[in-house]
């Protein structure tokens, strides 16, 4: 147990529907990652946060996808008017940055999104 | 422009050593990661190496040469549930601390 949580493990929706997925990273970590993973690839970046700031973005993520980390604790990843092609595992990990510190990434469960 | 090379599959015996390859490209290097991920699951952390050499972890152990942008993963004694994808990652001193993935090597063990 690496103790991030995601939720839900399993969501089907139908295209152009929205959803929202929830993480809940490691306690003390304070950066927080988003990853989207498709059979047989690695995991693809898609946005990372310290502490509550948004740092970076993948350039190849679209304008449907948003990502927020309210008070630097959870974070919610939301995509709108869902696609077939979004169909993938959300991966959410967090590690904790600071000297001396590997900043190795810990992965939740992830979230299987199904889009018809 | 920056890249992670891992064989797709592999394929060994029960009890056995097997030892899986990586070799990057990327601006610059500050740490490779190596994850195990069951079908289906997350990945797991395994290893991490910043300096040349050997770290041994119980059975798996992971070897780095930075001047040959080449890493491996060797497992020892090899049982049923190491089956798995294992993936490989480098975090680039350039890339804002976000780690360049390879696609993983599918080890698939055999009684």
């Amino acid at each position: 147990d690496t103790g991030v949580s995601q939720d839900p493990r399993h969501k089907i929706t139908k295209r152009g529907q929205n959803v929202t997925f929830r993480c809940d990273p490691i306690s003390e970590h304070n950066r927080l990652y988003w990853y989207r993973q498709t059979l047989g690839q690695g995991p693809e970046f898609l946005t990372y946060f310290q502490n509550e700031a948004q740092l970076e973005k993948s350039r190849l993520l679209s304008d449907r996808f948003s990502a927020e980390r309210p008070k630097g604790s959870f974070s919610t990843l939301e995509i709108q008017r869902t696609e077939q092609g979004d169909s993938a595992m959300y991966l959410c990990a967090s590690s904790l940055e600071s000297s001396g510190t590997s900043d190795t990434q810990y992965f939740g469960p992830g979230t299987r999104l199904t889009v018809l | 422009g920056q890249n992670i090379d891992q064989p797709t599959e592999m394929t060994a015996t029960e009890g056995a050593i097997v030892q899986i390859n990586c070799t990057y490209q990327t601006s610059g290097f500050n740490g490779l990661f190596w994850y195990q991920q069951h079908a289906g699951e997350a990945p797991t952390f395994l290893s991490y190496n910043v300096l040349d050499g050997l770290e041994e972890k119980g059975r798996f152990s992971s070897f780095l040469s930075r001047s040959k942008g080449y890493s491996y993963l060797l497992l020892k004694e090899l049982q049923m549930k190491d089956s798995a994808s294992y993936l490989c990652a480098v975090r680039g001193r350039d890339s804002n601390y976000q780690l360049i993935w390879g696609a993983g090597t599918k080890l698939i063990i055999k009684p």
